[in-house]
């Protein structure tokens, strides 16, 4: 069984910059969820999405986005990049009627 | 709000001491309780979780209990090895979807 897989590992961009993330959830699981975890911190959540449609959001501004596919991977786009943006977004996928969530390793993005 | 707080670190202890890392929280009702597990460049992988009150979760020799009474879910194990070298996180999950994660813990364990 595939486990959760997310691309790029690593990503440069600069400040003002759009970036997208990808997230290729578990076999079977149709929720996902992302996380930003700045350096030195416990990952925040950042919004989740159960067949297609976003289903709970935290205190992150619009310039974050998502989608959902059918097959239900997912991308998370991030607008006019600030430098805070700079961490490691970690993407969770759950399977149906369950709260458990298997971790992605993560994609370390940095904004200069 | 909901909210965890983890005893800071990094914890550094010898090969077969005992470990206790702090964690209570702040939720209304009755949240589920989960530690998890992070090892350098991986995400984070589910060590184990509590539902309800009183409940005992458990995994690896790793064991935290559920008390509502002092609203704390401190993760203990009686003889660390130097694989357990990692950063643990306590997280809840309330109503919703939405899990709360505390800063971690950096835990080494040396030889």
């Amino acid at each position: 069984e595939t486990g959760v897989t997310q691309s790029p590992t690593h990503l440069i961009k600069t400040r003002g910059q759009q970036v997208t993330l990808r997230c290729s959830s578990q076999s079977g699981h149709n929720t996902v969820s992302w996380y930003q975890q700045a350096l030195g911190q416990g990952p925040q959540f950042i919004f989740q999405y159960y067949r297609e449609e976003e289903n709970g959001r935290g205190n992150f501004p619009p310039r974050f986005s998502g989608l959902q596919f059918p097959n239900y991977s997912s991308e998370l786009n991030v607008n006019a990049l600030e430098l805070d943006d700079s961490a490691l977004y970690l993407c969770a996928s759950s399977p149906e009627d369950s709260y458990e969530q298997y971790f992605g390793p993560g994609t370390r993005l940095t904004v200069t | 709000g909901n909210s965890v707080t983890q005893m800071e670190g990094p914890v550094t202890l010898s090969e077969e001491a005992f470990l206790t890392i702090n964690c209570t929280y702040t939720a209304t009702g009755y949240p589920s309780l989960f530690w998890y597990v992070q090892y350098p460049g991986e995400g984070l992988q589910l060590l184990l979780k509590a539902t309800k009150a009183d409940d005992k979760g458990s995994n690896k020799g790793f064991e935290a209990t559920y008390r509502k009474e002092t609203t704390s879910f401190h993760l203990e194990k009686g003889s660390v090895q130097v694989s357990d070298s990692a950063v643990y996180f306590c997280a809840l999950r309330h109503t919703g979807n939405q899990f709360y994660f505390g800063t971690g813990t950096s835990l080494t364990v040396i030889p």
